[in-house]
């Protein structure tokens, strides 16, 4: 199995673009979730989904976040306009059965100038 | 979910057992407590869990206290390749969201 699979691993961009991160879980999974990392606020949960279903998106930090999940085996969490406090790590996970053991991708380092 | 608490940081001589403490006094009866750990630059990896009993696997060993107020994670024979941050979390069961914390950064040396 491949695991779970990020694209870009790095992303520049300019401020007010707009960047798109994608995200292929583990086949047969049905929960995914998108988690930021940064130096000052650690690991945090942006948003999960249920069989497709967003679940919970009280992490996703304001209106120019948003996430899709347009079927079973691909997600999308999109900025649009992009900030460099945006700059950070983002980690796609998914899980099976038991939402506390996730598979996590490699992430994608993006950096907003 | 209950707070952990976690020392930021812990040494270990390689080929020793590191044992990595974790303390979640106000866990309740329903609660698990999971272990991550995160290589530098690499998503987290899942280690172990458990919710009262003691837990082995392949990586490592869970010992849970009989008050389940704390918790040890035991690498039995720690190498270089287990220098990374270790998360402990505790998740409420039926619950879907893991909350990191800090973690202790394990750094094992020669």
């Amino acid at each position: 199995d491949a695991g779970v699979i990020q694209s870009p691993r790095h992303e520049v961009t300019e401020m007010g673009q707009e960047v798109t991160l994608r995200c292929k879980p583990i086949s047969g999974h049905n929960s995914l979730f998108w988690y930021r990392q940064t130096m000052m606020r650690g690991l945090e949960l942006l948003i999960y989904f249920n069989n497709n279903v967003p679940i919970d998106d009280s992490g996703m930090p304001e209106d120019r976040f948003s996430a899709k999940m347009p079927n079973a085996s691909f997600s999308t969490l999109k900025i649009q306009p992009s900030e460099p406090r945006d700059s950070a790590v983002y980690f796609c996970a998914s899980s099976f059965g038991d939402p506390g053991k996730l598979f996590f991708g490699s992430g994608t380092q993006l950096s907003v100038l | 979910d209950a707070k952990t608490t976690q020392p930021p940081s812990m040494d270990c001589a390689e080929g020793r057992a590191a044992n990595l403490p974790c303390n979640h006094s106000t866990i309740s009866g329903n609660e698990y407590v999971y272990w991550y750990r995160q290589i530098h630059s690499q998503g987290p990896q899942y280690i172990i869990h458990g919710l009262k009993n003691n837990e082995t696997n392949e990586m490592a060993s869970l010992i849970i206290t009989e008050d389940r107020k704390s918790s040890t994670l035991i690498l039995p024979h720690a190498t270089l390749r287990d220098t990374a941050v270790y998360y402990c979390i505790v998740r409420r069961g039926g619950g879907n969201k893991l909350t990191f914390g800090t973690g202790t950064q394990l750094k094992v040396e020669l």
